[in-house]
């Protein structure tokens, strides 16, 4: 079956580092989406990306859709500690409405 | 705050008991997800309701039964649970089904025993 695997699995960064994770499938997307999970906490919605090649910014967070609907990547200028988490990828392939989550990076930033 | 509701947020039962875990949203939105997620695992999709109705069932085991009284209600029907089935289990709700963003409640903690 599909799968969406994530890496790295943990990053420990110093407070003010940057931070990439990045989500690799083994099919063509529909699109993603990126949630983050807090330590006993529930997944938050953060973005989806639906295009070959987009490019989408919240802040200090970038988002990317690979030119072949594959991968993405979560990246995070000068990380705070309430970046604390773990964030997941959920991909939708085309022809169903469900998403499979990623297995997840967890991020610690070190003050 | 979460606008999605799930009650209990912590149960143990033994495996012979029954029990329901109980999720309700007031967004208006017409699809509904149970999930599992283990612990510093990814959550697993076990069942969507799409107008109400059961739209995908990842063969999930019978012990579990779904139910979505109405729009706002889904319920997740617990019997004869194993030990393997402690999770958190997870809630959600969009507007609709497909590229819409899932809100999430903040689960239940579940413990067999």
């Amino acid at each position: 079956g599909q799968q969406v695997m994530q890496i790295p699995q943990y990053q420990h960064v110093q407070e003010g580092e940057d931070f990439t994770t990045y989500c690799n499938s083994s099919t063509t997307l529909s699109n993603i989406q990126w949630y983050k999970q807090r330590p006993g906490g529930h997944p938050v919605f953060l973005i989806q990306l639906v295009k070959s090649g987009e490019v989408k910014k919240q802040k200090r967070l970038t988002f990317q859709f690979g030119e072949a609907k594959k991968n993405s990547s979560l990246h995070i200028t000068a990380t705070q500690t309430t970046d604390v988490g773990t964030y997941f990828c959920a991909a939708r392939t085309s022809g169903t409405y469900k998403y499979i989550f990623g297995t997840g990076t967890r991020l610690k930033v070190l003050a | 705050d979460t606008e999605v509701t799930q009650t209990p947020k912590h149960l143990v039962m033994g495996m012979t008991n029954k029990k329901s875990l109980k999720c309700e949203q007031h967004m208006g939105h017409r699809a509904m997800y149970w999930y599992k997620q283990k612990a510093k695992k990814p959550p697993e999709l076990m069942f969507v309701y799409s107008y109400e109705k059961l739209s995908i069932n990842e063969s999930v085991p019978s012990r579990f039964s779904p139910e979505c009284p109405n729009s706002s209600l889904l319920n997740l029907h617990l019997h004869a649970l194993q030990p393997e089935d402690s999770a958190l289990y997870l809630c959600a709700s969009s507007q609709e089904s497909g590229d819409q963003p899932q809100h999430f409640g903040d689960g239940t903690r579940l413990s067999i025993l």
